[in-house]
């Protein structure tokens, strides 16, 4: 079975230029997580959807972040305009979320390396 | 704001060495993921335990999820160099992943 598939893995942009990242969720996969990771550090939450709803946004900065998941399935993350501190690894996940709230196992992509120089 | 805290933060040993690394938080979560990331890779899940005082081993490695299900540890024994990476654990609930900052282990041969 493949696992969550992302592409580019890299990406190099000059700053104010728009990027844009792709995500292909595990199949029948309901739940896709968006995480940013800086280096050394835990990935941090960005956005979640269940299905084609974005259940939880807080996290994603909306004056130049937004984010799709079209028909449920794949989504990609737009960036508009990249700033240097964007600078960081993207990753995408999935899991399946069964009634109790306990089945929260992530899968992840191998993420999308984003410089912004 | 749920928040996890993993110490020690980077941690090198050498070939054959124990070691425990701890994920600690104020909150209660109805489940917790133990992850290893290797550098250019996404994190890879390793475990996850649901019940309060529950263990797990897989094969060298430990996991303790404690009793109140707020903190968790990981024991690594014989460590090799192989197990080097960045070990992450995330508390779950409702769904929500929340992980901790990560403790990279360096093991040298």
């Amino acid at each position: 079975e493949a696992g969550v598939v992302q592409s580019p893995r890299y990406k190099i942009i000059e700053k104010k230029q728009p990027v844009a990242f792709w995500c292909n969720p595990i199949s029948g996969h309901n739940t896709l997580y968006w995480y940013l990771q800086n280096l050394g550090q835990g990935p941090e939450l960005l956005i979640r959807y269940e299905n084609e709803e974005a259940v939880d946004d807080s996290q994603l900065p909306k004056d130049r972040f937004s984010a799709e998941r079209l028909k449920g399935v794949d989504s990609t993350l737009k960036i508009q305009p990249a700033e240097l501190g964007d600078s960081a690894v993207y990753l995408c996940a999935s899991s399946l979320s069964r009634w109790g709230g306990r089945d929260t196992e992530a899968f992840f992509g191998q993420g999308t390396r984003l410089t912004v120089v | 704001t749920q928040l996890l805290e993993q110490s020690p933060q980077f941690l090198s040993i050498q070939e054959g060495e124990n070691l425990t690394v701890y994920c600690n938080s104020s909150s209660v979560f109805s489940s917790l993921q133990w992850y290893r990331q290797e550098p250019g890779e996404g994190p890879v899940l390793l475990v996850t335990v649901v019940t309060g005082g529950e263990v797990k081993k897989l094969k060298r490695l430990t996991f303790q999820f404690g009793d109140a299900r707020k903190d968790s540890s990981l024991h690594i024994t014989a460590a090799q160099p192989g197990d080097t990476g960045l070990y992450l654990c995330a508390g779950g609930s409702n769904y929500k992943l929340t992980f901790g900052k990560g403790t990279l282990l360096t093991v040298n041969p």
